[in-house]
């Protein structure tokens, strides 16, 4: 799997966009972009994924470059619940491989 | 979404004793369920890959003696930490990826908490 590089953490102001960055230059073309959030003391969970297009669902959209060297994860109005660390995961779209995860960004929404 | 428990979500035992916990995929079928570790400031760590009906596989470094895996079914997975110490107090979370979607989403128990004083 393809490594990726996210900024430790990042504060976001409530009910603002919160944009979370993460590169993967070294991505492979049958590699997804996968997006997971923990909240303290809970399992992760999924977010959003996407292989070129920009993709969204409820909960947010993500962007992917043209080069797909690198992705932002948008909330488009961040609530205090938004806060967690946020997993950005590179990966192949194999049935039954598990996830590593990296150090991931803690976002921070603040009143 | 697809809905994974597991239980118990804390546990406090003695040094020595055996902790079970149970992760159950409550929606859809599982043929493989993984659990991973936490500790405090970290991120998760995979322990272990459970196929059901077959033997689990290990991550490098994690005893397969002190951490038995059973998958006895398309809907469940046990991790008995056997003869627990200190050290095993961590943050246990187990994920399972459905069947039946294409795409490679896994979905996550809330996690065991293991205090072992």
């Amino acid at each position: 799997d393809a490594k990726t590089t996210q900024p430790p953490s990042m504060d976001c102001a409530e009910g603002r966009a919160a944009n979370l960055p993460c590169n993967h230059s070294t991505i492979s073309g049958n590699e997804y972009v996968y997006w997971y959030r923990q909240i303290h003391s809970q399992g992760p969970q999924y977010i959003i994924h996407g292989l070129k297009n920009n993709e969204t669902n409820e909960m947010a959209s993500l962007i992917i470059t043209e080069d797909r060297k690198s992705s932002t994860l948008i909330l488009p109005h961040a609530t205090l619940r938004d806060t967690a660390v946020y997993y950005c995961i590179v990966r192949v779209d194999n049935a039954g491989n598990m996830l590593t995860f990296g150090g991931g960004t803690r976002l921070m929404v603040k009143p | 979404g697809a809905v994974v428990s597991q239980h118990p979500s804390r546990v406090i035992c003695k040094s020595g004793t055996s902790v079970k916990i149970e992760c159950r995929s409550l929606d859809f079928q599982a043929t493989t369920m993984f659990w991973y570790r936490q500790f405090p400031k970290q991120s998760l760590m995979l322990m272990a890959t459970s196929n059901e009906g077959s033997k689990a596989t290990y991550e490098q470094g994690v005893e397969k003696d002190k951490f038995l895996i059973n998958h006895a079914s398309l809907t469940l997975s046990t991790l008995t930490v056997t003869s627990a110490h200190p050290e095993d107090s961590s943050f246990y979370i187990c994920s399972a990826r459905p069947v039946s979607i294409a795409k490679n989403i896994q979905y996550f128990g809330a996690g065991t908490r293991l205090s072992v004083l």
